[in-house]
């Protein structure tokens, strides 16, 4: 069952937030987020492990809610290069290394 | 980043005829994938080799038919395809059986079945 993302699209000026979701009906194991460009190979941003950790990328940083099954993606003062189609990836409980199930992916689109 | 290098990056092909995708890590991985992504739909994983051994077939039609010669090499051999498996095929490594594995694409094939 693949985790559902929210929401499908956002639309942002420079320098505004934004907060992306992923939500999944499973126990979790990690949570993988990447980033996509038209045309270009998605880009691995950072991994989740379950244990409620948060993690910090420059000015993307995300959380895994182990109790909710839910990793958060947050970007603060968005830059024009943070635009592209953002994927959760997740694996399940119990297995630490192998197949990813992806959402459907969060299309951003940062404006000057 | 060139760790994930695949060849051709654009194929078209007709519903007769017979191809190969290739895909190659330099990263030392023990772990390749293959994914096919279409507009509008989630990544799908179609296969899974792990130290060369297929351990993972998601039900992919037999239309499509991989090979892993060894941990650096990946291919996916395509013939009698249909027009709806015009998609972009995304090829991954990963080091595989640690705890924080982590899948590493390749710029991927766009390929367009006429």
């Amino acid at each position: 069952q693949q985790p559902v993302q929210s929401p499908q699209a956002v639309i942002l000026r420079e320098g505004e937030d934004a907060v992306i979701n992923c939500s999944s009906s499973k126990a979790l194991y990690s949570v993988h987020w990447y980033r996509q460009k038209h045309g270009e190979a998605p880009v691995f941003l950072m991994i989740l492990l379950k244990g409620g950790e948060q993690k910090g990328h420059e000015k993307i940083s995300a959380s895994f809610n182990e109790k909710k099954q839910q990793s958060s993606l947050y970007l603060t003062a968005s830059q024009l290069s943070y635009s592209g189609t953002y994927f959760c990836g997740t694996r399940a409980g119990g297995t630490s290394y192998g197949k990813l199930t992806f959402g459907q992916g969060t299309i951003l689109t940062v404006h000057p | 980043e060139t760790g994930v290098t695949q060849t051709p990056r654009h194929l078209v092909m007709g519903m007769t005829n017979k191809k190969s995708l290739k895909c190659e890590q330099h990263l030392g991985h023990n772990a390749m994938y293959w994914y096919k992504q279409s507009a509008k739909k989630p990544l799908e994983l179609m296969f899974v080799y792990n130290f060369k051994e297929q351990t993972e077939n998601n039900s992919v039609p037999s239309r499509f038919s991989p090979e892993c010669p060894n941990s650096s090499h990946l291919f996916l051999h395509l013939h009698t395809l249909q027009p709806e498996d015009s998609a972009l095929y995304l090829c991954a490594s990963s080091q595989g059986q640690i705890s924080t594995d982590t899948q590493y694409f390749g710029p991927g094939t766009r390929l367009t079945v006429l």
